[in-house]
């Protein structure tokens, strides 16, 4: 079963900002937040993950509360290419342990 | 870039039908995983192989669905005989067991009629 809880869908304006929210209230102290992407008709995308300190690469930055209970996975300048359904999943990092569980995730729509 | 090879990209059959699915990995990656995600869902786990052997096979229909790894490299996963239900996209997945390793295939889009 999924662990974490998104809204199902989201817009965006081009340019703007998306930030995509994620509840994970039950996460356990070793799990992982990981953030993927899938853009139609295409396999899941890896964007991000961390474990408790805020995380950012080329793609987007990943602010994770004190209490690791949510997250936000920030796209600074969005584009219509990141229209796309995102997936937030928790992961333990054990070896036997490393499949993802996907949820439904949330499809960002990026306006022009 | 190293990536997951998957064919074919779209397979259309009639239902009762055989159909199969093959998978290249990346290249030394021991983990590999295939999934089934339906439209408007997230993928759903129906196998894993660590090697040659499967490690996960819970969500598998083993009445119907079988899936072999034989030389721990590329897997093909079968469907004998297709129903109207198994349509949906077939996705590959391989890991290197590192924070990262985790890489998709574009899938097999599946039509059963």
């Amino acid at each position: 079963d999924a662990k974490t809880t998104q809204p199902p869908s989201m817009d965006c304006a081009e340019g703007r900002a998306a930030n995509l929210p994620c509840n994970h209230s039950t996460i356990s102290g070793n799990e992982y937040v990981y953030w993927y992407r899938q853009i139609h008709s295409q396999g899941p995308q890896y964007i991000i993950h961390g474990l408790k300190n805020n995380e950012t690469n080329e793609m987007a930055s990943l602010i994770i509360t004190e209490d690791r209970k949510s997250s936000t996975l920030i796209l600074p300048h969005a584009t219509l290419r990141d229209t796309a359904v995102y997936y937030c999943i928790v992961r333990l990092l054990l070896v036997g342990s490393e499949k993802l569980v996907f949820g439904k995730g949330m499809k960002l729509t990026v306006n022009p | 870039e190293a990536e997951v090879a998957q064919s074919p990209r779209y397979k259309i059959t009639e239902k009762s039908q055989a159909v199969a699915f093959w998978c290249d990995p990346i290249s030394g990656h021991a983990t590999l995983y295939w999934y089934r995600q339906i439209l408007g869902q997230g993928p759903e786990l129906l196998v894993q192989f660590q090697d040659e052997s499967v490690v996960d096979d819970s969500q598998l229909p083993k009445d119907r669905f079988s899936a072999e790894r034989l030389k721990g490299v590329d897997s093909t996963l079968k469907i004998q005989p297709a129903e109207l239900g198994d349509s949906a996209m077939y996705l590959c997945a391989s890991s290197s067991g590192t924070v990262h390793g985790y890489t998709f295939g574009s899938g097999t889009r599946l039509t059963v009629v």
